[in-house]
């Protein structure tokens, strides 16, 4: 059983600050892993997909990369900025079309 | 694209009564899924449906719950029923591309709250 865990699990840092999520899996056979977003009361936002081929993604000022054989993704943050308070989720998805997730991590960057 | 639709946004009902969540997925995603957020156990998937055809249920917790998928463009989730610990937020998402992994959309999701 797939199993997906995210540390750590709150994180507060000053605004400008770089920082790094990580996400860890047990079972490597999967297809993709998925980082999310999501705000108080909200419903999740995709922020990047990388699939089992690829080794990172980049949107902006974020970066994802996985290593597939070690079970590890992190999500690097450039530049944070208080709009980026939130929670971010890791999820993978393996040989079906189920997402497991990860419980996340809280980010709170501070002004 | 409006994305995926849930509604009720909130609900709260008592103790014994039925609730039936509804969702509208993204037009031309064939898959959809149903998954329950809690403090303690974080998202879980419920149920999922490939092509309107129910694939896994393994989560859904009990005979209280039932899901259906009468067409392409809608689905509901049914407790019946409802107890204090069902009260959690159910989200909505679909996908589209089978295991080849499109991504997933989420919906904002219903907030259950049963008294």
């Amino acid at each position: 059983k797939q199993e997906v865990t995210q540390i750590p699990a709150a994180l507060s840092v000053p605004e400008g600050e770089n920082l790094v999520l990580n996400c860890s899996f047990t079972d490597s056979a999967i297809y993709n892993l998925q980082w999310f977003r999501q705000d108080p009361g909200k419903g999740l936002t995709s922020l990047l997909l990388i699939q089992s081929s690829q080794r990172e993604q980049t949107s902006g000022r974020l970066n994802a990369s996985l290593d597939k054989s070690s079970g590890r993704s992190t999500l690097y943050i450039a530049a944070s900025q208080p709009g980026d308070s939130a929670t971010y989720l890791c999820a993978v998805q393996g040989g079906s079309e189920k997402l497991v997730f990860g419980k996340g991590t809280k980010l709170t960057v501070n002004p | 694209d409006a994305g995926v639709i849930q509604s009720p946004r909130h609900e709260v009902t008592e103790m014994g009564q039925e609730v039936t969540l509804r969702c509208k997925p993204i037009s031309g995603h064939n898959s959809l899924f149903w998954y329950r957020q809690t403090m303690m156990r974080g998202l879980e998937l419920l149920i999922y449906f490939n092509n309107n055809v129910p694939i896994d249920d393994s989560g859904m917790p009990e005979d209280r719950f039932s899901a259906k998928m009468p067409n392409a463009s809608f689905s509901t989730l049914k407790i019946q029923p409802s107890e204090p610990r069902d009260s959690a937020v159910y989200f909505c998402a679909s996908s589209w591309g089978g295991a080849q992994g499109h991504g997933y959309t989420f919906g904002s999701g219903t907030r259950l709250t049963v008294v």
